[in-house]
């Protein structure tokens, strides 16, 4: 496997349910990233983790639970979801906190999970 | 408030032709500027990027230009292929920061 890795790819859940989504970068980064994307809206920054640290939570409401183990796993714990939660929700990594390197290449993306929340 | 704006849902182009998108800001500590292309079912990836430093970075067919006093950057693909059917994102940080903020994207698509 290489890159960025992302598990389900599609999920439907009930709103009392509890469920978890995987990422899984095999780039040697330091930082990941949760990323949401609802229809017809910018992607919108969840949380930042460097090092295994939470550095940012862009006031995401407590039924959205990260964990980051390991520099190379990181998980987001959905529980009493609603209907609204229902996006796209795209990991990222980096190699550090926004490294500006001569290619500009910064954040890798993962295919993302489809979320749908009955 | 949306700091980074996409004001085309999406643009259609001949093959062969420029394909021009466009992405205006609000804050002026931006000062690093990313384009992200996205296929259907897989996430963005980097395409090209330029520094405030600058007001033209080239790659290829791919270059996006940054008007500083008009806080306006834009993605110019020429010649525009079929294989560049996606959407386009634009991304903008300030220095010190260690997010991206994104506009809501750009649905290109080039017809043969």
């Amino acid at each position: 496997e290489t890159g960025v890795t992302q598990t389900p790819r599609h999920l439907v859940m009930g709103m009392t349910n509890k469920k978890s989504l995987k990422c899984e970068q095999h780039l040697g980064h330091n930082a990941m990233y949760w990323y949401k994307q609802s229809a017809k809206k910018p992607l919108e920054l969840m949380f930042v983790y460097n090092f295994k640290e939470q550095t940012e939570n862009n006031s995401v409401p407590s039924r959205f639970s990260p964990e980051c183990p390991n520099s190379s796993h990181l998980f987001l714990h959905l529980h009493t979801l609603q209907p609204e939660d229902s996006a796209l929700y795209l990991c990222a990594s980096s190699q550090g906190l926004f490294v500006r390197r001569a290619g500009g290449e910064t954040q890798y993306f993962g295919p993302g999970t489809r979320l749908l929340v009955l | 408030d949306q700091q980074v704006k996409q004001n085309s849902p999406s643009l259609s182009v001949q093959e062969g032709r420029i394909s021009i998108l466009n992405c205006d800001y609000t804050n002026s500590m931006f000062d690093y500027f990313l384009w992200y292309k996205k296929y259907p079912a897989e996430g963005p990836t980097f395409l090209i990027s330029i520094s405030s430093i600058k007001d033209k970075n080239e790659d290829g067919r791919f270059t996006v230009f940054l008007n500083k006093s008009a806080k306006h950057l834009s993605l110019h693909i020429v010649p525009s292929q079929p294989g560049d059917s996606a959407v386009y994102f634009c991304a903008a940080s300030a220095e010190g920061a260690q997010k991206l903020v994104f506009g809501q994207g750009t649905r290109l698509t080039i017809n043969p």
